[in-house]
């Protein structure tokens, strides 16, 4: 089955500075690769998504990069605020099935 | 209002009482998945749903049963609960073209 991996656990930046998330999966056949952004105590919600056929998506202070060939992808985000602070997780899948990454404790000081 | 809705929210039950979770969205979504989480562990699929009477299973599917007789709903069934499925459980939808989910807001879930 799929494996998702994700890196680092925790992440700590600067109000204004950018945070890098990566994600590395192993099946070829996974198609979709989303992230979720996890607020204490709330559901997960999308953020940005990215398809295999394409490399490369961004949605304002957001991005995410996909390689293919690597089996990697990962989110960016820029200017970061403090209420970017949260969980957020990766996943890789296609319809219906869905392996997620452990999340990504990422933490914004004023 | 588009949703996915969960019930109940908190549950406390004792090892082999059988209960079930229900879910259920408005959205005409083709797929349905359960999930629960545990801290660090993120989380895991345990079972899916493309359409009305077919079913599949995620990461973890043992210990769990589920059904889809209705597009709306899908049900997960908990036969002999036991103290290692206490987790917040995530029912979710998605459509057949566009792949998002959309989460309920989570069953707490204590066993003992």
């Amino acid at each position: 089955g799929e494996n998702v991996e994700q890196h680092p656990s925790t992440l700590s930046v600067q109000e204004g500075d950018s945070a890098v998330i990566k994600c590395t999966y192993s099946d070829s056949a996974s198609n979709y690769f989303p992230w979720y952004k996890q607020e204490l105590g709330k559901r997960p919600q999308l953020i940005i998504d990215i398809r295999s056929n394409v490399g490369e998506k961004k949605d304002q202070r957001i991005a995410v990069t996909l390689n293919k060939t690597a089996k990697h992808f990962s989110l960016h985000i820029t200017e970061t605020q403090p209420e970017d602070s949260a969980v957020y997780f990766c996943a890789a899948g296609n319809a219906g099935k869905s392996t997620f990454g452990d999340g990504t404790t990422l933490t914004v000081k004023p | 209002e588009a949703q996915v809705t969960q019930n109940p929210r908190y549950l406390i039950t004792v090892t082999g009482k059988k209960l079930t979770v229900t879910c259920s969205q408005n959205m005409n979504h083709e797929y349905m998945s359960w999930y629960r989480q545990d801290p660090g562990l993120g989380l895991r699929q345990i079972y899916y749903s493309m359409n009305v009477e077919v079913t599949d299973k995620g990461d973890v599917p043992e210990g769990y049963k589920v059904s889809r007789k209705e597009k709306r709903n899908f049900p997960l069934i908990l036969e002999s609960p036991s103290p290692n499925q206490t987790s917040l459980y995530f029912c979710a939808s998605s459509s057949q073209g566009a792949y998002e989910q959309y989460f309920g807001p989570g069953t707490r879930l204590t066993v003992t």
